[in-house]
Formats: C-alpha cells, structure tokens, sequence
C-alpha cells in the first residue's frame, strides 16, 4: 500500500515550453501533496504543498506563476513548469502524505534543451 | 531546520562492515526523524524513522540513534552489502507525522565496495 505514481518519469522538452508533472496516490487518499526539486548531487528541496481544493503555498524563493500547481482531487496534483528554461533541469519529486505517514513518487527527471 | 543545496560527502566502505551515517539537525522543535534511501534515478525510500521520546531504534540491520542534546542523528547499517550503495538522506518533521513540512539534510553517498 501507500503508492505514490508520477508521470511522465522522464521528459525532454525546449527552452520556452510548458511541462505538466503528474503525481498521483494509487491505493490511498492524500490530505496534502508536496512538490520538491533536487539538483544533481544535491538534497531535496521544498517548492510547494498544496491540499486538495485550496491553493498552494510556495516555499520562500520558488516562484508560484512559474510552477503552477493544481490540487485537483485527494488523489491527484499536478505540476506545471511554464516557460521553461535550461536551469528549470532537474529532477522533480512529488510526496503525497496521509495520517500513517508521507509518501513520495519515485520522480519525474526533467530536461529543457 | 534547512536544507543546504551543498554537494554530498561522500562514505566508502567494504562489503561486511558496519557503515554509519550522521546527520545534524537545527530545529530543536522537530519531534520525528526520518532516514530515507535515494538510489540514482530515483524517489527516496523509507527506512526507519524515530521520534523525539526515544534515542535509538533498531530494524533489520539498520539502527538509528537520536541525541537530542546536539541535536545529531545517526544511521548503521550493519553487515553492509553491495545493494546498500545509494544516496542516505535524514529528514526532520516538527509537530509528528500529521503536520508540519519535512525537511530534508544534507545527505551522504554510500558506496559499497565487494
């Protein structure tokens, strides 16, 4: 139990184009979902939590008109990077928690050429 | 507490030895700790977690030690195997499980050497 899906889990994409993440809890209902990025070699990094039907609240530094988040149903967020540059690269992970714990998926790498 | 966008240390050792894994924390108000294995390409994965209320817990062939005192956190892995090589990450959570935003440490690569 406690799966956490993303999709697509690669994508390449140009400089200027919109990519839409999506993460989904498979087999329970989340009270609230959480956006990280993480950079080579480096830790994961909070952008965002968003609950289901209220908008999300971005971390210090994360800019919220680029990284659109939607929180559309207990069971689904969505991540979209838009207008995306070469520096947007990087490896975007998606956790989905309930009240036995926090669950993340297993990531969506991210390329803009 | 914070995480720092620094590169990761780095712990090499042989096939069968005891591997440790430390990780400082700076909130003093986070009250559950979480360690978390991240192989290459992808999410971190549980595994094993303590709250504030004990200083060590055991699984299988993992034990994590909490001195809240310094506020240090610690990871052994006994008996290590090839299959152990990854990225460790700690995380810190105030306020348990049902609140409050994980924060993750710095992490620290393990290699496994047969």
């Amino acid at each position: 139990g406690a799966v956490v899906s993303q999709h697509p889990s690669w994508v390449i994409c140009k400089s200027g184009t919109s990519v839409k993440i999506e993460c989904r809890s498979l087999d329970f209902q989340a009270t609230t979902m959480f956006w990280y990025r993480q950079f080579p070699k480096q830790s994961l990094m909070l952008m965002a939590t968003s609950n289901e039907g209220s908008k999300a609240t971005y971390e210090q530094g994360v800019e919220k008109d680029k990284f659109l988040i939607n929180h559309a149903s207990l069971t689904l967020s969505t991540l979209t990077v838009t207008s995306a540059h070469p520096e947007d690269s990087s490896f975007y992970i998606c956790s989905a928690r309930n009240r036995a714990g926090q669950y993340f998926g297993p990531g969506t790498r991210l390329t803009v050429t | 507490g914070e995480s720092v966008g620094l590169h990761l240390p780095t712990l090499s050792v042989q096939e069968g030895d005891n591997s440790i894994i430390n990780c400082a924390y700076s909130n003093s108000a986070s009250d559950y700790f979480i360690w978390y294995k991240q192989e290459s390409g992808k999410g971190p994965q549980f595994i094993i977690d303590i709250r504030s209320n004990m200083d060590k817990r055991q699984g299988q062939r993992v034990t994590v030690l909490l001195n809240k005192t310094v506020k240090h956190l610690s990871l052994q892995i006994a008996a290590t195997q090839p299959g152990d090589s990854a990225v460790y990450f700690c995380a810190e959570l105030p306020g348990g499980t049902s609140y409050g935003k994980l924060t993750f440490g710095q992490g620290t690569i393990l290699t496994v050497h047969p």
